[in-house]
């Protein structure tokens, strides 16, 4: 199975500040993967898929890049709702896996 | 609108079985792949488990292979999470959840979520 390690595992930071999480894949996904967030009692939310599409509805701030095995999760301007936990996905293959999740919170 | 809803969790003891449900409604649901998710108590969601819109394919996580089982009802629009030989660490809140394609994607809706809890 394709292991997949986010860093760091919580990220402390202030309103406005730009923020970056990584995703490492065991092996080449190429670009299948995704990021979701999720806030405390709720289901996870769609950001970015396909390592760098946004999906439909979430804020520019947000942004995705890279492919093969190091990919990153961009908030260029924290604002109050984005502190949450952000997971990272890969569906290279059938059998899909998550990240650990790296929770953003109030610095 | 796409709409999930979850249901069939509860409390089961080790060794048990439980069948999950989770009716979907507002897309054509035998064009997309749906998955099963799950969530332990204070931990990181697990992919469990996924179906092709036409039935025909599934996969599993191995933590939970040759115990659950998926299957889908397209006159009925509603997906299943057979559970068989429950165990402690089978204790999670399962999400059901609709991919954006026909094959392995990205997952674009997610159900509430519903929990299920093992006990020795």
């Amino acid at each position: 199975d394709i292991q997949m390690t986010q860093s760091p595992s919580t990220l402390s930071a202030s309103v406005g500040d730009r923020v970056t999480i990584t995703c490492r894949a065991s092996q080449n996904i190429n670009s299948w993967l995704a990021w979701y967030q999720q806030k405390p009692g709720k289901a996870p939310k769609l950001v970015i898929y396909k390592a760098s599409s946004l999906e439909s509805g979430v804020p520019s701030r947000f942004s995705g890049s890279g492919s093969g095995t190091e990919f990153t999760l961009t908030i260029s301007s924290l604002q109050p709702d984005d502190f949450a936990t952000y997971y990272c996905q890969q569906y290279n293959s059938d059998y899909r896996t998550f990240g650990q999740g790296t929770k953003v919170e109030i610095k | 609108e796409v709409q999930l809803l979850d249901s069939g969790g509860g409390l089961v003891q080790s060794g048990g079985s439980l069948r999950l449900s989770c009716a979907a409604s507002g897309f054509t649901f035998s064009t997309y792949v749906m998955s099963w998710v799950r969530q332990a108590p204070g931990k990181g969601l697990e992919w469990v488990s996924a179906i092709s819109g036409s039935g025909s394919s599934t996969s599993y996580a191995d933590s939970v292979k040759g115990r659950f089982t998926i299957s889908r009802d397209s006159s009925k629009n509603t997906v299943y999470l057979q559970m068989s030989s429950l165990r402690g660490e089978d204790t999670a809140v399962y999400y059901c959840a609709k991919e954006k394609g026909r094959t392995a994607t990205s997952i674009d809706y997610w159900g509430q979520g519903t929990l299920v809890t093992v006990s020795s």
